[in-house]
């Protein structure tokens, strides 16, 4: 079964800074990876998504992530922080891969605070 | 207008009382989904449906009920709200014709039950 921990419920850095968001997978199948944005009072939207193809994935704002499978990861980062980021985002694995069962499993969440 | 739109956006109930939230949706996708979120738990599955005649219990079903009037309409229904149904509750869609489980959500239905 898969499964997604997203490590810290709450980052914080300052505008400017580089971001870095973490998520580990666990999955039996080769994985189908994404991070969503949940700005307040709105709902997720996609930023990014890995389907086997690179390992290294461009989403929208800026941000990026690389899947690797040896260590099981598939963090997210944006080499400076905008105050526009502040958000929750969210990590998901596709449940059964290429052969999904149309399921995503999502991790906890981490909010991304951006000081002046 | 929204793809996926969800109704009531709001909602102030009591314990016992019987709750619709509804789903539609104009993205011609036949799978769609409602997912609860509560803080540091991220979002949980209630049910699902991959069409009209086939509804599925997610992780978390106990408590709720749906109904796919059609394929662009989902419901998720309370039929006796506790208040530790009070959450976030998003409907989704995805198509199975790119096969890679993304999912496009609504905006959200706030539930409170007191």
């Amino acid at each position: 079964a898969q499964s997604v921990t997203q490590l810290g419920s709450h980052v914080s850095v300052s505008e400017g800074a580089l971001v870095l968001l973490r998520c580990n997978y666990s999955s039996s199948v080769p994985p189908y990876l994404f991070w969503y944005v949940q700005y307040p009072n709105q709902g997720l939207q996609l930023l990014l998504k890995y389907t086997s193809a690179a390992t290294l994935v461009k989403g929208i704002n800026g941000f990026e992530a690389e899947f690797k499978k040896s260590e099981t990861s598939f963090h997210l980062t944006k080499p400076s922080a905008h105050m526009s980021d502040a958000a929750e985002y969210f990590c998901a694995v596709s449940e059964g891969g290429s052969g999904n069962t149309g399921k995503l499993i999502f991790g906890q969440g981490t909010t991304l605070q951006v000081k002046p | 207008d929204a793809d996926v739109t969800q109704t009531p956006r709001n909602r102030i109930t009591k314990t016992g009382k019987r709750i619709m939230l509804e789903c539609s949706q104009t993205k011609g996708h036949d799978r769609m989904y409602w997912y609860r979120q509560d803080p540091g738990l991220g979002l949980r599955l209630i049910y699902y449906s991959f069409d009209v005649k086939d509804i599925n219990k997610g992780e978390i079903s106990d408590g709720y009920s749906v109904s796919r009037q059609a394929q662009a309409k989902f419901s998720l229904s309370l039929e006796s709200a506790i208040p530790n149904q009070t959450a976030l509750y998003f409907c989704a869609t995805s198509d199975w014709q790119t096969n890679t489980g993304e999912l496009f959500f609504g905006e959200g239905s706030r539930l409170t039950v007191l």
